[in-house]
């Protein structure tokens, strides 16, 4: 069992609807949960993060995290085309490891106009 | 204030050629990062250096890879006789701090190395 499980879609919204994006995961011990977003033929780019359980809000992005199931999401409200991308969930665990990300593989997202 | 530069962007070499990849932090950032992307995985950590030091590389495969982040210029990552197994792209990421919860660390675009 792969630590970080995400499913690659691809996923295909028109504009204007609400995107859940989701990862599992196994390693008990990761502690730090963020998104990033990665353009094609680009690096990734940090979207959001969190520490705890709970929700978390940026503009249009809700990050959710559920350590009792071992389970992460991001909603995107109000998609819109420049949206379209890879959305990659990291992890990393408590200390003083915390820069060693652990990447899920992607979900490559397109939002039609 | 440029971003985190990495060169080249593509490079291709033949089997049994070394590859070097190249990464200038961004201004500021004392600390360096190389992740690895392979075809249809995620991005895998390699390495993580300061300047002149190696911090982790538990990472890195045991054998043809190595890295360095000198006093003066950028972080080198060397790839000695690659094999097509090492197609991947490469990307390195800086930050100002090692905790990473606390201050972002900001990636490169990349170097998408094709062995052939």
């Amino acid at each position: 069992q792969k630590e970080v499980e995400q499913d690659p879609g691809p996923l295909s919204v028109p504009e204007g609807a609400i995107v859940s994006l989701n990862c599992t995961y196994s390693n008990s011990a990761f502690q730090y949960f963020m998104w990033y977003r990665q353009y094609s033929r680009k690096g990734p780019e940090l979207l959001m993060y969190t520490y705890s359980s709970g929700n978390k809000e940026d503009g249009r992005f809700t990050a959710q995290v559920d350590k009792s199931s071992k389970y992460i999401s991001l909603f995107i409200r109000d998609s819109q085309p420049s949206d379209s991308a890879t959305y990659l969930c990291a992890m990393s665990e408590r200390g003083g490891s915390n820069y060693k990300l652990t990447f899920g593989k992607g979900t490559l997202l397109t939002v039609n106009p | 204030n440029a971003g985190v530069m990495q060169n080249p962007r593509h490079l291709v070499r033949r089997r049994g050629q070394e590859a070097r990849l190249r990464c200038s932090p961004m201004k500021g950032h004392s600390h360096v990062y190389w992740y690895r992307q392979l075809p249809e995985e995620g991005l895998k950590f390699m390495v993580y250096l300061q300047k002149e030091n190696i911090i982790d590389e538990s990472g890195m495969p045991k054998e043809r890879f190595s890295a360095e982040f000198p006093k003066e210029g950028p972080s080198i990552l060397r790839i000695q006789q690659v094999v097509r197994g090492d197609s991947a792209a490469y990307f390195c990421a800086s930050s100002h701090d090692a905790t990473l919860m606390n201050t972002e660390a900001f990636f490169g675009q990349g170097t998408r190395l094709t062995v052939v």
